[in-house]
C-alpha cells in the first residue's frame, strides 16, 4: 500500500514551459486535492476533485489545470510556468464527504518546483 | 470566510521542555479542527483532530482541546524530544466547505538536546 505518491520530487523549469505534476493514490479515495506551500503562508488549495470526472477550483487556481479521469490519478498541469509558481506542491486524498473519516487527508511527499 | 491564526515561529526549546503552540480560528458553520505535522523533507501527517466542542484530540504525547467559547485549539506537549522538531500546522474544515482544509501558516519547532 503506497498511499499517495507524487512525481517528480524536484523539477526546474524555465519561464513559459509547461509540465504535469503526477499524483496517484491506491486507497480508493474519492476526494483528491492539490496544495501549494509557500513560506509563511501555510498550504493553499489549488484545485480539488470529489470523484472521477468532477473537479473544481480552490483558492489559487490561476495558471493550473486539472482533470480526473480515474479514481487513482489526479495530475496537475502548469500551462505556462512563471517564477511566481516556484513552490512546493502537495497532493492529498481522503474519503468522500459524509463519512466519519472523511476529514483526514493523506498527503504525498511533495514536488519542489523552481521556475527560473 | 474561514481562517486560522497560529503563533509565529520558530519556537526553540530544550529537550524535556513544555511546548504550547497557540491556534485560533474563525469559521462559518461548525468546524472540525486538526493539527498536522511536517517533518523535514516530508509531506504532512495528521497528528490529532477534534470534531466537536470540548473534544480533546491526543496522539504521541500531544494534546489539543476544541474550545468553542474562545475559538481556539492550542497544541501542547509536556516533554518534547529532539524528534519532535518539525513544522506544525493548525487546520479546519467546515460542513459547507466540502473537505477543503484551511491551514494556518505553520509554526516551526526546534528542540535542542
Amino acid at each position: 500500500n503506497a498511499g499517495v505518491t507524487q512525481t517528480p520530487k524536484f523539477q526546474v523549469l524555465k519561464t513559459g514551459q509547461s509540465m504535469t505534476l503526477q499524483c496517484a493514490q491506491d486507497m480508493n479515495h474519492e476526494y483528491m486535492s492539490w496544495y501549494r506551500q509557500d513560506p509563511g503562508m501555510g498550504l493553499r488549495l489549488i484545485h480539488y476533485s470529489v470523484g472521477a470526472g468532477i473537479t473544481d477550483q480552490g483558492e489559487v487556481p490561476n495558471g493550473y489545470n486539472v482533470s480526473r479521469s480515474t479514481t487513482e490519478d489526479f495530475p496537475l498541469r502548469l500551462l505556462s510556468a512563471a517564477p511566481s509558481q516556484t513552490s512546493v506542491y502537495f497532493c492529498a486524498s481522503s474519503w468522500a464527504w459524509g463519512q466519519t473519516s472523511s476529514y483526514e487527508q493523506y498527503f504525498g511527499p511533495g514536488t519542489r518546483l523552481t521556475v527560473t | 470566510g474561514n481562517s486560522v491564526t497560529q503563533m509565529e515561529g520558530p519556537v526553540t526549546l530544550s529537550e524535556e521542555a513544555f511546548l504550547t503552540i497557540n491556534c485560533t480560528y474563525t469559521a462559518t458553520g461548525y468546524p472540525s479542527l486538526f493539527w498536522y505535522v511536517q517533518y523535514p523533507g516530508e509531506g504532512l501527517q495528521l497528528l490529532l483532530k477534534a470534531t466537536k466542542a470540548d473534544d480533546k484530540g491526543s496522539n504521541k504525547g500531544f494534546e489539543a482541546t476544541y474550545r468553542k467559547e474562545t475559538t481556539s485549539f492550542h497544541l501542547e506537549k509536556g516533554s518534547v524530544q529532539v524528534s519532535d522538531s518539525a513544522v506544525y500546522f493548525c487546520a479546519l474544515v467546515t460542513t459547507d466547505s466540502w473537505g477543503k482544509l484551511q491551514f494556518g501558516a505553520g509554526t516551526q519547532v526546534v528542540v535542542t538536546p
